[in-house]
């Protein structure tokens, strides 16, 4: 069974540019959730969708959305990036729910410059 | 407020020992607690679970957690460690009822040979 795919691994960006993420779940798992780490803050939660529905979102500014497609994939932008955005982003795919057994995968790392 | 802590940021202990990271938690709820484990530049593998039932509960690569209610904690411990543990451990809480986990803010392990 493929575990969560997400992609790009690696992004530089320019200050003021956006950007999208883009995440695959495990096969089945109706809920993503995103999370940005940083080394200052920590894992801090972005926001979580269940068949297509964003259910909950963190303390972001609304510079950061998602979305989430018919099969389950989901994506996230960030617009008008900033230096602060730097971070690991993670997407999480469960099958129950976002506070549930939630499998991660790799991670996208971008970086802001 | 729900939240999780750490006591501990760093963790050094020479291969073989035995091993024991703290965990306590704040949650309003029947909680859901989780360990994960993070090697540099990746993302968060589960090690183990707690929804119910026993508390102590067994996970991948040796690891077991045991959940404790009246103390709030849920403490992760290895009998033997290995060189290969290494990594960042961090402890989670979600729940039937929330769409989101929230995380300690890690505790990094070292192994000495």
């Amino acid at each position: 069974k493929a575990g969560v795919t997400q992609t790009p691994r690696y992004l530089i960006k320019t200050r003021g540019q956006q950007v999208t993420l883009s995440c695959s779940p495990i096969s089945g798992h109706r809920s993503v959730s995103w999370y940005q780490q940083t080394p200052g803050q920590g894992l801090q939660f972005l926001f979580e969708y269940f068949s297509e529905t964003q259910r909950n979102k963190g303390n972001f500014p609304g510079r950061f959305s998602g979305r989430q497609f018919s099969n389950s994939r989901s994506e996230m932008n960030v617009s008008t990036l900033e230096l602060g955005d730097s971070a690991l982003y993670l997407c999480a795919s469960s099958l129950a729910g976002g506070g549930t057994e939630a499998f991660f995968g790799q991670g996208t790392r971008l970086t802001v410059v | 407020a729900q939240s999780v802590t750490q006591p501990d940021i760093h963790i050094t202990v020479s291969e073989g020992a035995s091993l024991e990271l703290r965990c306590n938690y704040s949650y309003g709820a029947t909680p859901y607690l989780f360990w994960y484990v993070q090697s540099p530049g990746q993302g968060l593998q589960l090690l183990l679970k707690y929804f119910s039932g026993d508390t102590l509960v067994q996970g991948i690569k040796g690891f077991e957690a045991e959940f404790k209610r009246s103390q709030s904690s849920f403490n992760l411990r290895k009998p033997s460690v290995h060189w290969s543990d290494a990594a960042e451990y961090f402890c989670a809480v979600g729940g039937r009822n929330t769409d989101k986990l929230i995380f300690g803010t890690g505790t990094r392990l070292q192994v000495f040979p």
